[in-house]
């Protein structure tokens, strides 16, 4: 039983089209994560909502736009794909943060986007 | 450059011997975080170490941090082919935000 699943695994398509990636998580976390992972593997984060609430935006072009119908889903669409977009998308999940900071983050496999 | 920056960039070793990783960050933390990513695989948490505390074990994994220094290091012990991987540090920055920043990553190659 997948923890944190993320839809499509693989995703090619061309330069100006417009594409989502899925993402839920059956942990009963509050607290949902978008990372992009380049080719030479840095991982940045993109946006963060806790409890469908988004409440980290780092500073991503808004032809990104994460929608979080209900604190168990995480979508992320993506219009005018442009060739840097390329990349590996990362979902997570985490329990809200406490006074001991972040905890863990489980990982989706990723979602793999080529743009041509 | 990068909140985690981590060294070396790649290892390789034999099986049955140690490898340490070393990561060195900038700014206070809440804690600092240890992940494995396998080739083509999404990332899996291994240890988190809270800023006050210096040194934690989980089975072969023994992970250090110095906070005077800003730095952390992940030690496997008795590696094995199984443990080829990429290794990222992961901060919790005090203050900033709830959210993890991630290092730049070891690559690990353990040889038979």
């Amino acid at each position: 039983d997948t923890a944190v699943s993320q839809t499509p695994k693989y995703l090619v398509t061309q330069m100006g089209n417009d594409k989502s990636i899925k993402c839920e998580q059956n942990l009963g976390h509050d607290t949902m994560y978008w990372y992009k992972q380049d080719s030479k593997k840095f991982l940045k984060i993109m946006f963060s909502y806790n409890n469908k609430e988004l409440i980290i935006n780092e500073t991503v072009p808004n032809r990104f736009s994460p929608k979080s119908p209900d604190k168990a889903h995480l979508n992320l669409h993506i219009n005018s794909l442009e060739l840097g977009d390329s990349a590996v998308y990362f979902c997570a999940s985490s329990r809200t943060s406490g006074r001991a900071g972040t905890g863990e983050l489980f990982f989706g496999e990723g979602s793999r986007l080529t743009v041509l | 450059s990068q909140q985690g920056e981590e060294d070396p960039q790649a290892l390789s070793i034999q099986e049955g011997e140690n490898a340490t990783m070393n990561c060195s960050y900038k700014t206070s933390i809440n804690n600092l975080q240890w992940y494995r990513q396998n080739s083509g695989r999404g990332l899996v948490h291994l240890i988190l170490i809270r800023s006050n505390e210096r040194e934690k074990h989980s089975g072969r994994l023994r992970v250090t941090l110095d906070t005077s220094k800003k730095s952390s290091s992940l030690l496997i012990t008795a590696s094995r082919a199984a443990d080829t991987a990429s290794y990222f540090c992961a901060t919790d920055i005090a203050g900033g935000g709830n959210k993890l920043t991630f290092g730049t990553g070891t690559q690990l190659k353990v040889e038979l």
